[in-house]
Formats: structure tokens, sequence, C-alpha cells
């Protein structure tokens, strides 16, 4: 899987949009991006997900670039709530062809919501 | 549709005791991962596995350790002889075996 670079941490106004960048040079043709984010102490929580388009979900919106070298997670309205570590992984899709395997974790950026 | 359930969710044990952690995924589910999160470390893949079959357990350390995931019931992390080290944050994740994968809350060892 190709590797993320991502700021160690950030902080956000409650009530603005957060943005966090991942920088992914390497990011193959196959490879998905993915984000999760781990709230203090809690199970990590898949947020989303995206290839080459922009997606939006009820939690959040991914931007990739076009070159697909980069990506940004957007939280339009951030809460007290969502403050955690939040990371980007980059990995191969599931499904029968493969790519099911482990994800690897690499040290996210703490997102801190200031009110 | 219940999320991915771990049990116990705290769990202590005395050196050389064994520990054994259970992971029900969600329904429909049959790919299970098990991760462990070191005190103030990342998260770290450790086995993959699908019903009755061990995928993939490049992760799992070479001894005492062993993970099962049966045709009925919990998979099951198993830690034999358990030392301080071992202490740490164990979790569960569920998946179709396509894109996403669904944690559990985990399960806390504390090694003493």
């Amino acid at each position: 899987d190709a590797k993320t670079t991502q700021p160690t941490s950030m902080d956000c106004a409650e009530g603005r949009a957060a943005n966090l960048p991942c920088n992914h040079s390497t990011i193959s043709g196959n490879e998905y991006v993915y984000w999760y984010r781990q709230i203090h102490s809690q199970g990590p929580q898949y947020i989303i997900h995206g290839l080459k388009n922009n997606e939006t979900n009820e939690m959040a919106s991914l931007i990739i670039t076009e070159d697909r070298k980069s990506s940004t997670l957007i939280l339009p309205h951030a809460t007290l709530r969502d403050t955690a570590v939040y990371y980007c992984i980059v990995r191969v899709a599931g499904g029968s062809g493969g790519g099911a395997d482990g994800l690897t974790f690499g040290k996210g950026t703490h997102l801190i919501i200031q009110p | 549709n219940a999320g991915v359930m771990q049990n116990p969710r705290h769990l202590v044990r005395r050196r050389g005791q064994e520990a054994r952690l259970r992971c029900s995924p969600m329904k429909g589910h049959s790919h299970v991962y098990w991760y462990r999160q070191l005190p103030e470390e990342g998260l770290k893949f450790m086995v993959y596995l699908q019903k009755e079959n061990i995928i993939d357990e490049s992760g799992m350390p070479k001894e005492r350790f062993s993970a099962e995931f049966p045709k009925e019931g919990p998979s099951i992390l198993r830690i034999q002889q358990v030392v301080r080290g071992d202490s740490a944050a164990y979790f569960c994740a569920s998946a179709t075996g396509s894109y996403e994968q669904y944690f559990g809350p985990g399960t806390r060892l504390t090694v003493t």
C-alpha cells in the first residue's frame, strides 16, 4: 500500500469547516483513499473513501486532486464531538479481486475542535 | 443491525495466565480482522480471518498468540502466558470483504 503523509495536529473552531490534508504521492491506479477516525479510547470509525471522483456522505466530503497525489477530508460544520485522530489510508479495494487485507494505520492527524 | 461486538470490554490477567478475547462480527460479515493498539501508539494489524480460515497472520507475534473464526460462534484471539507487554487495547473489525471495515469497541487487556 502507498505511504501517506498527514500533519500531526490541527485546530479548528466549532461550527467551521475542518479541512484535513493527506499526501499520497506514490498512490497506484487501483488504490483507493480511505479515511477513518478514532475518538479517544474508542474503536476506529469509517468515514469515507474514494478512487478519483470527489465523494460526499452524511459525515464528510472527500476531495481528491486530479493527479490523485493528495486529498482533503472536509468536515463541513465541525462540532466538539469531531475531536479525534483522523487517519488517511491508501489501499487496493476489496472484493473477489483481493485487497481485503488489514489496514495500515499511520500516526494520523489529531484534530482538536475549539469551542 | 447490531454493530461489531467485543467482549469482555476490560480484562485483567496476571502474568502467565491466558487471555481470550471474543469478537462477533456484524450480521452478514464473513471477514474478521484483529488489531492491537499499545499505549500511546498507533493501531497495528495482527490477523485477518474468514470463516474457518486464517487468510493473513503477518502481524501476529510468532509465539503465544493465536486466532480462530469457527463456522459457528465468534472469532477468538487467544494469548497464552501473558506478559506485561501484552497490555493493550485489542480491536476487532468486520467486513463483507470489500471496502470498509467496521470496528468494535475494543477489549482493554491489563496484565499485572
